[in-house]
């Protein structure tokens, strides 16, 4: 059963606290993408990773970082330098970067 | 600054009646757009893709259009069934600047039984 997912489906962080969003894929494809969702607001970019080992900061990178030392896995961390975390993260990948992206099925991310 | 500007934001329909959505776009030069499928809670799910040369592009009971040179596309959805209930998201690529995305607010269409 091919496809992109997340984990996990709902989060809670602490005040102070780095949390991690876990994106898996095993559709072979090479790029993959961290967005953020807010409502009433289109889909905004925090990074993307074109090869295993490489990724570029999107337009809303601070307070996020990731890692790709993996081609089928793109984690996500929140760090606790991000004042405004409380938001669905989406997930996408693509065979190359001009190519259709697929979404997974987001993490909704809640601060306590 | 590129943007992707939807209307309206939400709309209520009856079940088997049809409705449009619109987008207005700045982005250029300008490369496809998409329109996706986003159920609440879920990721986005395409559903149409157009280049500049392509006018309508039809899945389904779902009817794309575009017209290039006033920037405006619409997604037309037929006979609406109680499953058409999602956000619906248009999104413009840009030709230059890493092909990057543009993503629109979305409007969310609920149908009612």
């Amino acid at each position: 059963d091919g496809g992109i997912t997340q984990s996990p489906k709902y989060l809670f962080r602490k005040e102070g606290q780095n949390v991690t969003l876990s994106c898996e894929q095993n559709l072979n494809h090479d790029a993959m993408y961290w967005y953020r969702q807010d409502p009433g607001q289109g889909l905004r970019l925090i990074y993307y990773s074109q090869i295993v080992n490489d990724f570029q900061k999107g337009d809303i990178a601070e307070g996020y970082s990731v890692s790709r030392e993996k081609k089928e896995s793109f984690p996500l961390t929140v760090t606790s330098a991000q004042k405004n975390p409380t938001a669905f993260y989406l997930c996408a990948s693509s065979l190359g970067g001009q190519e259709t992206q697929y979404f997974g099925p987001g993490t909704r991310l809640l601060v306590l | 600054k590129n943007q992707v500007e939807q209307s309206p934001q939400s709309l209520i329909i009856l079940e088997g009646k049809n409705c449009t959505l619109q987008c207005n776009y700045t982005v250029s030069p300008f490369s496809n757009l998409r329109w996706y499928k986003q159920d609440t809670g879920r990721g986005p799910v395409s559903l149409t893709i157009m280049t500049f040369s392509e006018n309508t592009k039809s899945n389904g009971r779902y009817t794309a259009t575009l017209d290039a040179d006033t920037k405006q596309s619409s997604l037309h959805i037929t006979a609406s069934q109680l499953s058409d209930s999602a956000s619906y998201i248009c999104v413009v690529r840009e030709e230059a600047a890493g092909n990057k995305l543009t993503f629109g607010g979305g409007t969310r269409v609920l149908v009612k039984p």
